[in-house]
């Protein structure tokens, strides 16, 4: 099964808000409202940011949140601050595997 | 929250197994969902299977075939054990509790490379 596609870049400067977005099917992001972000710095393990499509996860800040539409997924940052520069990745449940994640988008911070 | 530490070899050669075990501590592996999550260099996730504290598994079926997840309440752990490697299988490994399909808690990682 193929990943969820995402943006490889997306680019924004500091206070402004960017949209990361994540593409899938009805029988993933269409079909099941188990959708999650995760941010990744570099050498770190993944980290919970947003699932259920938009419940935070404990101690994440309300900067981050998410949304669905169809058949994709969106996970908005605002107010961007420098430490948001990372790699963002989605993730959904399907009919035959528990889990898949999209390809992946590097946040620059201008 | 929970930690999890993974551990094992970080050089496995091609054709042979690569095993894993994920010591979890600062709760009880009862009662929870387990998975192991991997990244090669440079690339994306892929989620690699799960187990239940029971000792139910769920696997990805891409791997499904070479794939064998336990567990060990007593120890408070949980295993991989991944066989016929090749070098598509070098990545950096997760271990990870698991909840609604999402992953709230996740290890440090441990990069394994598949060389002879």
């Amino acid at each position: 099964q193929s990943a969820l596609t995402q943006p490889a870049s997306v680019s924004g400067s500091p206070g402004q808000s960017i949209t990361i977005t994540c593409a899938g099917t009805s029988s993933d992001v269409g079909g099941y409202d188990y959708v999650s972000w995760y941010q990744q710095h570099p050498g770190k393990a993944p980290k919970l940011l947003i699932y259920y499509v938009s419940s935070r996860s404990s101690g994440i800040s309300h900067r981050f949140s998410g949304s669905k539409s169809g058949s994709t997924a969106s996970l908005t940052i605002s107010e961007l601050q420098a430490e948001d520069e990372a790699d963002y990745y989605c993730s959904s449940h399907t009919f035959n595997t528990l889990v898949i994640f999209g390809g992946g988008t590097k946040l620059t911070v201008l | 929250q929970v930690q999890l530490q993974e551990s094992g070899p970080g050089l496995v050669k091609p054709s042979e197994t690569l095993s894993l075990t994920c010591t979890v501590s600062g709760g009880s592996i009862s009662g929870n969902y387990w998975s192991w999550i991997r990244q090669p260099p440079g690339k994306g996730l892929e989620w690699i299977g799960y187990i239940y504290y029971t000792g139910n598994t769920n696997y990805n079926p891409s791997l499904k075939s070479r794939l064998t997840l336990s567990l060990d309440t007593s120890k408070n752990q949980f295993s991989l054990k991944l066989n016929s490697v090749t070098a598509a299988d070098t990545a950096v490994y997760y271990c990870t509790r698991t909840t609604n399909f999402d992953f709230p808690d996740w290890g440090q990682g441990t990069l394994v490379t598949v060389s002879s």
